[in-house]
């Protein structure tokens, strides 16, 4: 079952605008990560954000965390055509790292 | 290894058949999850195996499915008497911790 909701589905912008990918989830959490998928294989980490935390940022990447909405957002800034990609949000409910994934958001990112 | 490795990458098998994937996860790892995605969907939780522990395999869709992991390394899925609804990609990802390190999955298609 799906833990995580991302939203929107699908997201279309211009080179060197910014991209925001939300996710909610159910129950709370632990720590919650984001990954991100090209062409439909391997995911690959791109930040953990833990829920005593409220903002994370690595690079052109910022994260929030609002635990009582139960839900966080990844926003890219000046985006590039390399960051065409999906994107997924993942929880950790227990504590004992059994992540559940979101239904990811699918970004295309126009040159 | 240097990263995650499954095989096969591709796999076509005739409906009623048995198949076996398998996963090569990164040396040192206690965790390894197995999910399953379908064509423009999220990820599924199958099963997920930490240390010595007992698996946690509460995402496994019914009895045709199985998985075991031998010495605390490479792990198997097994699907047996498949069906058309199981075609997806097989993911397999290991961790040693928080972060997820994730193969390029086996792409599984029933005919």
């Amino acid at each position: 079952s799906q833990q995580g909701e991302e939203d929107p589905q699908a997201l279309s912008i211009q080179e060197g605008e910014n991209a925001t990918m939300n996710c909610s989830y159910k129950t709370s959490i632990n720590n919650l990560q984001w990954y991100r998928q090209n062409s439909g294989r391997g995911l690959v980490h791109l930040i953990l954000i833990r829920s005593n935390e409220r903002e994370k940022h690595s690079g052109r990447l910022r994260v929030t965390l609002d635990t009582s909405k139960k839900s966080s957002s990844l926003l890219i800034t000046a985006s590039r055509a390399a960051d065409t990609a999906s994107y997924f949000c993942a929880t950790d409910t227990s504590g004992t790292y059994k992540y559940i994934f979101g239904t990811g958001t699918r970004l295309k990112v126009l040159a | 290894g240097a990263g995650v490795s499954q095989s096969p990458s591709n796999k076509v098998t005739e409906k009623g058949k048995d198949v076996e994937l398998r996963c090569d996860p990164i040396s040192g790892h206690t965790a390894l999850y197995w999910y399953r995605q379908s064509l423009g969907q999220g990820l599924e939780f199958l099963i997920y195996f930490q240390g010595n522990s007992a698996p946690d395999k509460s995402g496994l869709p019914s009895d045709r499915f199985s998985a075991e992991r031998t010495g605390g390394s490479v792990s198997t899925l097994t699907i047996q008497r498949t069906q058309q609804e199981d075609s997806a990609v097989y993911l397999c990802a290991s961790s040693r911790g928080r972060e997820a390190f994730f193969g390029q999955g086996t792409r599984l298609t029933v005919v």
